[in-house]
């Protein structure tokens, strides 16, 4: 089945280090995203990428960077510049590099600070 | 201003009862317009599309669009426990490169 695979479902990080959330897509969009959600928060943009080998920055992305080498992958590290990145992370993906025909989400990543 | 409202609640409603939520925005040049619904620690899931003005139905689901006055609302008849979730809407402009504005999310509670 086509869809968004996101890992793992949770993540302990240890102030200080780095560490990455992986996005696969086998849908064969153009576009992907990536979000962080907070308690009763709405989303809030990170980065965002519409062709390989080329992203921007979202609302909020400093303490993260990305990577796009290829269509179906679009990984997210959380640096140890980002001092609250305890949150839920959401990766989503749409057809060509518009909003017009809705996103496709993963099932999230939970990153928690210990 | 946040350019789509949406009231975070909760909103408790008992069992069948048909429920109303809402978004507003002040872009008048949204032209895609969504529904999303988003269980407790899971990725949103698309609900209901609706391209330009006008309603929508899908068995128990209707959205409607009133552009004029900047608005769009989800109905839900026959509430059941199930649909208890965060219910966010979502809005883009026309052509390439325009992303999805999402409202913050509303919360359901539907008690059996």
């Amino acid at each position: 089945d086509g869809g968004i695979t996101q890992s793992p479902k949770y993540l302990f990080r240890k102030e200080g280090q780095n560490v990455t959330l992986s996005c696969e897509q086998n849908l064969n969009h153009d576009a992907m995203y990536w979000y962080r959600q907070d308690p009763g928060q709405g989303l809030r943009l990170i980065y965002y990428s519409q062709i390989v080998n080329d992203f921007q920055k979202g609302d909020i992305a400093e303490g993260y960077s990305v990577s796009r080498e290829k269509k179906e992958s679009f990984p997210l590290t959380v640096t140890s510049a980002q001092k609250n990145p305890t949150a839920f992370y959401l990766c989503a993906s749409s057809i060509g590099r518009a909003g017009n025909y809705g996103y496709t989400f993963g099932s999230g990543t939970r990153l928690t600070v210990v | 201003q946040k350019e789509v409202e949406q009231d975070p609640g909760p909103l408790s409603v008992p069992e069948g009862a048909i429920v109303s939520l809402n978004c507003t925005y002040s872009n008048s040049a949204f032209q895609y317009f969504m529904w999303y619904r988003q269980y407790s620690r899971k990725g949103p899931e698309l609900l209901m599309y609706t391209y330009s003005s006008g309603n929508k139905e899908d068995g128990r689901f209707t959205a409607q669009v009133d552009k004029s006055s900047k608005y769009i609302s989800l109905f839900i008849r026959d509430s059941q426990p199930s649909d208890s979730a965060t219910y966010l809407c979502a809005m883009s402009e026309e052509g390439a490169g325009n992303m999805l504005t999402f409202g913050g999310g509303t919360r359901l509670m539907v008690k059996p």
